[in-house]
């Protein structure tokens, strides 16, 4: 089947640096994208959603950025800080798929680490 | 706000043992699952249930049974544990009538099985 992946495994910044974080999807079906954090010995943690009708959406420090065309999905961190080390996944629902988490699937994960 | 609560954090357990992991949310959301998290693996759906007394199989059931017989609850058993079953076993639920929205995780039970 159809899965989400992540291009790098680990990515290094330095503190005070923005860091982008990306996230590639095959379904073209999935129309709910997700972006979680998850830190050392605790569970995932929700970042910020967005929907397959817009294609940027912005939080605090954060900006997701959907690409349909080439079925890219983009977390940018701004100013990072050594709290925003972690592993980052993001995760794609179909949107044929029913209500609640139902058709949800994960990435792998990309390490975040923070440099001083 | 608790939001879900999973019990007990560590777990050690000898091959052939049974075991059931809790969890437990207070937000009163109609969906609720269970993952295990692998190294290289990611996140793999075990079973969820949309509601009180219906439960259904996701990726990797074997193994494994669940139950609902309440919306707060959602438990978790390894009926006969194998050391394929270590692992971090998340718990995570949603609402179910809002189509799009962020699943909420607990923290997490690592179980050992030797």
């Amino acid at each position: 089947g159809e899965s989400v992946g992540l291009h790098l495994p680990t990515l290094s910044v330095q503190e005070g640096d923005n860091s982008i974080i990306n996230c590639a999807y095959s379904n073209s079906a999935s129309d709910y994208f997700i972006w979680y954090k998850q830190e050392s010995g605790k569970g995932p943690q929700f970042i910020i959603d967005i929907r397959s009708n817009m294609d940027k959406r912005q939080g605090q420090r954060v900006t997701v950025l959907l690409n349909k065309t080439v079925k890219h999905l983009s977390l940018q961190i701004a100013a990072t800080q050594p709290g925003d080390s972690a592993v980052y996944f993001c995760a794609e629902k179909e949107g044929y798929s029913g209500g609640g988490a139902d058709g949800l699937t994960f990435g792998k994960g990309t390490h975040l680490i923070i440099q001083p | 706000n608790a939001g879900v609560t999973q019990t007990p954090k560590f777990q050690v357990l000898k091959t052939g043992q049974s075991m059931t992991l809790q969890c437990a949310q207070d937000m009163n959301h109609e969906y609720m699952s269970w993952y295990r998290q692998d190294p290289g693996m990611g996140l793999r759906l075990i079973h969820y249930s949309v509601g009180a007394g219906i439960t259904d199989q996701g990726e990797v059931p074997n193994g494994y049974n669940v139950s609902r017989s309440t919306t707060e609850d959602f438990p978790l058993r390894l009926l006969s544990a194998a050391p394929s079953q270590t692992s971090v076993y998340f718990c995570a639920s949603s609402p179910f009538s809002s189509y799009n929205s962020p699943l909420h995780f607990g923290n997490g039970t690592r179980l050992t099985v030797t």
